[in-house]
């Protein structure tokens, strides 16, 4: 069965700092895309970056990079440069690549807290 | 563009009682999900839809009814609500790629409490 695990529940980093939030992921699958979530306090979900399984390049969306190892199934989300408006929960999604299905499986989470 | 829009943003309800929650969306999407939010779990998909007509079971379906009848429209009916079901709902959707996965849009959510 499909699993994400994220295993940080919370993390700080200072203003300008990079900082890496950690994904696993679990699946008998070779196709699948992985997917990164922000949710601000207001509560909304915003797509953030996304991985294809077979992409041989990391993904990038200006200072978001997904850092893909698909040996050991992880794919870590990088925040270079942070914000105090990057202070949200983060969630690591994902879906298999089946034909008429549409199952998004998410992590539990992690709270980051950008300081200054 | 709206997006993807959820009707009611607050909802308290009793045990017992019934209620749908609406979602529409106003960008053709073929496909329709709805998710829920539980403290420290993540989001769970509920049921979704992947056309007009066709709807199937995720993960927690159980207490959950769902129908497709509009390429616009997914509505989620809670046919007897218990305090288990007190949650953040999302709803969701997304066009699926040719030749690539495509992300999903959530809606803004729906606070529903069962007491």
């Amino acid at each position: 069965a499909q699993k994400i695990t994220q295993t940080q529940p919370g993390m700080f980093v200072q203003e300008k700092e990079a900082v890496t939030l950690d994904c696993t992921y679990d699946t008998s699958d070779q196709s699948y895309g992985l997917f990164w979530y922000k949710q601000p306090s207001s509560g909304e979900m915003i797509f953030l970056i996304y991985q294809g399984s077979y992409d041989e390049q990391n993904a990038t969306e200006g200072r978001y990079s997904l850092n893909f190892q698909k040996a050991r199934k992880s794919a870590n989300l990088v925040i270079s440069a942070s914000q105090l408006g990057d202070s949200a929960m983060y969630f690591c999604a994902m879906r298999e690549r089946a034909y008429n299905t549409d199952k998004l499986i998410f992590g539990t989470g992690t709270r980051l807290q950008v300081f200054p | 563009n709206a997006g993807v829009t959820q009707t009611p943003k607050f909802q308290v309800l009793k045990t017992g009682q019934s209620m749908t929650l609406q979602c529409a969306q106003d960008m053709n999407h073929e496909y329709m999900s709805w998710y829920r939010q539980d403290p420290g779990m993540g989001l769970r998909l509920i049921h979704y839809s992947v056309g007009a007509g066709i709807t199937d079971q995720g993960e927690v379906p159980n207490g959950y009814n769902v129908s497709r009848s509009t390429t616009e429209d997914f509505p989620l009916r809670l046919l007897s609500a218990a305090p288990s079901q007190t949650s953040v709902y999302f709803c969701a959707s997304r066009q699926p790629g040719q030749g690539g996965d495509t992300e999903a849009f959530f809606g803004q959510g729906t606070r529903l409490t069962v007491v």
